[in-house]
């Protein structure tokens, strides 16, 4: 079945440091892709997303590129804050999968100042 | 605009209980999906309830049940707890039921089964 595939966390940065979360999915056809956040103590909070093969999601400095070459959605950020520090997911809606959303691990982002 | 709530915030249950629970769609949306986040894992989807009806079901075992009123709130049953079942439960909602459509999460239930 479809799945997704994050880098393993934690990530550790210093402040104005550029950030780099890799995403791989697995699935057939053409899913949607998205960039989840939870912050401590609230829910998922969507990020970005991209329909399409080569769509750029874009949101709060964060981006991803949809490249369905490498079958990746890879989250990016030039300049990350002590705010940015969180859980973050990356997900799938397919065909295939239905009304549910796939998701990624996780990867836990902790930057300091 | 509240959002999506979910109660109780944090929930304490022994093996072999019943624990129901609640979630109150945002606002204009129709549908509710419910999934489990074990520690360290992403979210696995439960199921969604569209029109009162379960729409699609995930991999978990028939302990798992739910419900959606008319007002498009939902309840999330788990019967016969397990320690296994120790998580927390997101609920999501939508409109239209597609997950191509943005979901909005509550904060989440947190259940330890003791």
């Amino acid at each position: 079945g479809d799945s997704v595939t994050q880098m393993e966390g934690p990530v550790t940065l210093s402040e104005e440091a550029f950030l780099t979360i890799n995403c791989t999915y697995t699935a057939t056809g053409y899913p949607s892709l998205f960039w989840y956040v939870q912050y401590p103590g609230e829910g998922l909070q969507l990020l970005l997303k991209a329909t399409k093969a080569d769509d750029k999601g874009s949101n709060k400095g964060f981006e991803a590129t949809y490249r369905k070459e490498t079958t990746s959605f890879h989250l990016e950020k030039g300049s990350v804050q002590v705010s940015d520090s969180a859980v973050y997911f990356c997900a799938l809606a397919s065909n295939q999968a239905g009304t549910a959303l796939i998701f990624g691990k996780g990867t836990t982002l902790s930057v300091s100042s | 605009d509240a959002g999506v709530t979910q109660s109780p915030t944090h929930l304490i249950k022994t093996r072999g209980q019943q624990v129901t629970l609640r979630c109150s769609p945002k606002s204009g949306h129709d549908t509710v999906s419910w999934y489990q986040q074990a520690l360290g894992q992403g979210p696995q989807f439960i199921f969604q309830y569209y029109e009162e009806e379960e729409r699609q079901r995930g991999n978990f075992p028939d302990r798992f049940s739910g419900h959606q009123f008319p007002n498009y709130s939902s309840e999330l049953n788990v019967n016969a707890l397990l320690l296994g079942d120790s998580a927390l439960y997101l609920c999501a909602s939508s409109f239209g039921g597609s997950a191509y459509n943005e979901q909005f999460f509550g904060p989440g239930t947190r259940l330890t089964v003791l």
